[in-house]
């Protein structure tokens, strides 16, 4: 059973086109977030979310748009795509949005805009 | 904000050998200290954490140490074992923080067999 569970896992696309990545948790966290992973390996917070309320918004351009239809499902939609977007990009959910509940990672959609 | 640096960046060490991954971190505040474990092509996995009221812990054969006056932390793998090779991540966070983690920028460690 996988607990977070991302879609798709490669996603390669032409600048300017409009793409989403789907993410879903069955541990029953309330918290979910997405993290970009650049090519240096270093990963930064874009995202989260607790109970499908915003409540971390980082300086991520506008053309990125994240939405939680439930509190077990975190979507991140990204227009306009441009090269500097190419990344990897995480999904991770924890059981609550306290600084201490451990963080569980999906295995990451690897973004490649050319 | 939080600043965390980590190093080293590498790592290489024989197998049955001992590793150490140091960080250092800036908020005085801060008072939560995991360890993420990325595999080639997953996601991070915590594989320890320490709180600020705690010196050291342990987990079979890794450990975590806490300086809090020099701000910094330390992680301890003994007897590596070539599936311990993997990047590791140090992170911190405070309260006032809420869940906004900042990680180090990861140690690439090696275990030759």
């Amino acid at each position: 059973d996988t607990a977070v569970s991302q879609t798709p896992k490669y996603l390669v696309t032409q600048m300017g086109n409009d793409k989403s990545i789907k993410c879903e948790q069955n541990l029953g966290h309330d918290t979910m977030y997405w993290y970009k992973q650049d090519s240096k390996k270093f990963l930064k917070i874009m995202f989260s979310y607790n109970n499908k309320e915003l409540i971390i918004n980082e300086t991520v351009p506008n053309r990125f748009s994240p939405k939680s239809p439930d509190k077990a499902h975190l979507n991140l939609h990204i227009n306009s795509l441009e090269l500097g977007d190419s990344a990897v990009y995480f999904c991770a959910s924890s059981r609550s949005g306290q600084a201490d509940s451990p963080l569980h990672f999906g295995n990451g959609t690897r973004l490649t805009v050319t | 904000g939080e600043n965390v640096e980590q190093h080293p960046s590498t790592l290489s060490v024989q197998e049955g050998d001992s590793a150490v991954i140091k960080c250092t971190y800036s908020d005085s505040a801060s008072n939560y200290f995991p360890w993420y474990k990325q595999e080639l092509g997953k996601g991070p996995q915590l594989i320890i954490d320490i709180r600020s009221n705690v010196g050291e812990k342990k987990d079979q054969r890794i450990a975590v140490t806490l300086n809090k006056t020099a701000k910094h932390f330390s992680l301890h793998i003994t007897e590596t074992q070539p599936e311990d090779s993997a990047v590791y991540f140090c992170a911190a966070s405070t309260v006032r923080s809420g869940s906004r983690l900042t990680f180090g920028e990861g140690t690439q460690l090696t275990v030759n067999p």
